[in-house]
Formats: C-alpha cells, structure tokens, sequence
C-alpha cells in the first residue's frame, strides 16, 4: 500500500491566520480525499482532491476556507483559511490504489486554535 | 442517505475477554466494509475489510463478517489484550461513487490489565 507523508503533525495557529497541511505520497495515485475528525468525534469527508482541475467538496465544506491544490499525482495540501477555534480538529489526507482494498491515511495534523 | 452506527463506547474490558462492537449500516447497494483502528495519537490503519456479502475479513485475531441480511459488520476478538486499546471505526464505500468513505462514529476500547 502507499506510503504517506503529512506535514506539520501538529500546529497552535492564532484565529484569522491561515495554515497549509502538506500530503506526499509515494506512488502516484488517482484519488486524493482530505478529511476532518473534530474532537471525540468521527472523520468527515472535506473534499477529494483532482488532479488538474478543481476540488471536488462535500456539503457543508467551501473552497474559500478550505482551498486545496492537487498539482501532480503525488502531492496535494489543504489550506484552513481564517481560522477559529472551531478549526481545532486533525486534519487527515487519505489516498485509494483500489477501492476495494482499503484507503491509505495520513497520520494527520492536529491543529488548535487559540 | 448512506451511514453507519456503531455501538455506544466506551467499551471497558479485561484482558483476555470476548470483544464485539457492533456495526450496522444503511445503504442503497452494497458496499464494501472495513474496519479501521486508531491508536492513541497516530493516524488510522485498516484492520479488516470485505466487499461482498459473507465475506469475513479477519488480521491480528479481529474478525467481521459481511451480513447482508442485517446489514452488520460486527468487530469480535476472541481474547483482547491491552495493546488493543484503541478506537475502532467502522466504514463503507461503493465502488461506483468517488470514492468516498463513510464512517460511523467510533467506539473506544479500554482494556485493562
């Protein structure tokens, strides 16, 4: 399976700022998915991440506060723009080879904001 | 729409006891099924999977079997340990939609020594 990368692991940002999650991965992959997993709480689908066009994001998720990049087959970064402490929440990349064999995770960004 | 329920936790037990979490799901179609484990302060590893009905996935002394007929995916261990304290999620997904993984709450197991 692929191996990932995700930078930084864990971040204080003051509210307003911005931080960039960055996900490397490995081997080339079609599918890139961004989730988030509030605290205590159960991972939810952000946006996938395509390769040479747009994110696509799921309800409730825009791309004005979470801009995202996919510039090649391997690389892709997240960006939670004007953030409140309601961001505070682990940030995870995911990436699928075959779907039928189980999704590869990030080992996430823990992000606070105070 | 599609979602998956797991069982309220957290789940205590002692070492070597009989482990289930129970999972159920609604879904137009039929998914495929994982099990996935969260360590405290890592990322998410897949345990177990199956993709069709009866299928049971099984790794590290976890089973689950796909029934189709209750639409469940309960997690079972015959004799945890406490290197399995974690939480455990429960997660589906077609193969004809983008891809995306649906997931249940999470249910956290203590086991104790």
């Amino acid at each position: 399976s692929a191996v990932i990368s995700q930078k930084p692991s864990r971040d204080i940002c003051q509210r307003g700022t911005s931080l960039t999650i960055q996900c490397q991965v490995d081997s080339q992959v079609t599918m890139m998915f961004w989730y988030r997993q509030q605290p205590g709480q159960s991972l939810t689908l952000i946006a996938t991440a395509n390769q040479g066009s747009e994110a696509t994001y799921e309800s409730g998720f825009v791309i004005d506060k979470f801009p995202i990049s996919r510039p090649n087959l391997t690389f892709s970064t997240l960006t939670v723009s004007n953030m409140s402490p309601e961001d505070s929440s682990i940030y995870l990349c995911s990436v699928v080879t075959d779907r039928s064999d189980g999704y590869t995770f990030g080992s996430g960004t823990r992000l606070t904001v105070v | 729409g599609d979602s998956v329920t797991q069982m309220e936790g957290p789940v205590t037990l002692s070492e070597e006891a009989f482990l289930t979490i129970n999972c159920t799901y609604t879904a137009t179609g039929y998914p495929s099924l994982f099990w996935y484990v969260q360590y405290p302060g890592e990322g998410l590893q897949l345990l177990l999977k199956a993709t069709k009905a009866d299928d049971k996935g099984s790794n590290k002394g976890f089973e689950a079997t796909y029934r189709k007929e209750t639409t469940s995916f309960h997690l079972e261990k015959g004799s945890v340990q406490v290197s399995d304290s974690a939480v455990y999620f429960c997660a589906l997904t077609f193969s004809s939609n983008t891809g995306k993984l649906i997931f249940g709450q999470g249910t956290t197991l203590q086991v104790k020594p």
